[in-house]
């Protein structure tokens, strides 16, 4: 069973389009992420989410807007495409929650969806 | 500069030998990382530790707090451990597991 899997796992699209990932967790965890890593394989996270809540939203573009339907889910929502956005974008869950700051749990993540924008 | 340093950034050996990646950080942590990203895209989570030391087959990851420093050893290097591999630190006094990332180092092992 793939604990985090992301759908689509490629993504190629015109400027100025509307796309959406979805990302899904079956490991019961209260927290996903979406990163992304850029040409230089550059890792850098997005959003997170705990328990539906937006607890992160690291200065990315209001184009980006992520959306987590229940703790399980995690989608990102992408409007008007730019040749930047291109990269690949990465789900993550782990089971740490607000409060508990001073523990850290390991990170699971999906395999990627490649954005590439035309 | 990064919060996270690894070095070395590019680093070819032949099959058998041992193998060290270093990273630093310069921030308050609650844990360290040690991810690999294969060829094909997927990352996967090597070690979690915030003191000592931890081993899972050929592979060794230590931590130094007070230097602020990692790392991941490989014994007996193969091929097929050939990949990126990614030293990242989860911010200590965050609201969250937020993780920050160093630039990796591209390991390819020869046979």
């Amino acid at each position: 069973d793939t604990a985090v899997s992301q759908t689509p796992k490629y993504l190629v699209t015109q400027m100025g389009n509307d796309k959406s990932i979805k990302c899904e967790q079956n490991l019961g965890h209260d927290t996903m992420y979406w990163y992304k890593q850029d040409s230089k394989k550059f890792l850098k996270i997005m959003f997170s989410y705990n328990n539906k809540e937006l607890i992160i939203n690291e200065t990315v573009p209001n184009r980006f807007s992520p959306k987590s339907p229940d703790k399980a889910h995690l989608n990102l929502h992408i409007n008007s495409l730019e040749l930047g956005d291109s990269a690949v974008y990465f789900c993550a869950s782990s089971q740490a929650s607000p409060g508990t700051s001073i523990l850290a749990y390991e990170q699971y993540f999906g395999p990627g969806t490649r954005l590439t924008v035309t | 500069k990064n919060e996270v340093e690894q070095s070395p950034q590019n680093l070819t050996a032949q099959e058998g030998e041992f193998i060290t990646i270093n990273c630093s950080y310069s921030v308050g942590i609650s844990a360290l990382h040690w991810l690999q990203q294969h060829p094909g895209g997927g990352i996967v989570s090597l070690f979690m530790l915030s003191s000592g030391k931890k081993k899972h087959g050929r592979l060794i990851a230590t931590i130094n707090i007070q230097e602020k420093h990692s790392s991941l050893h490989i014994t007996a290097s193969h091929p097929r451990d050939s990949a990126v591999y990614i030293c990242a630190v989860s911010q200590y006094g965050g609201a969250t597991n937020k993780l920050i990332f160093g630039t990796g180092t591209l390991l390819a092992v020869q046979p």
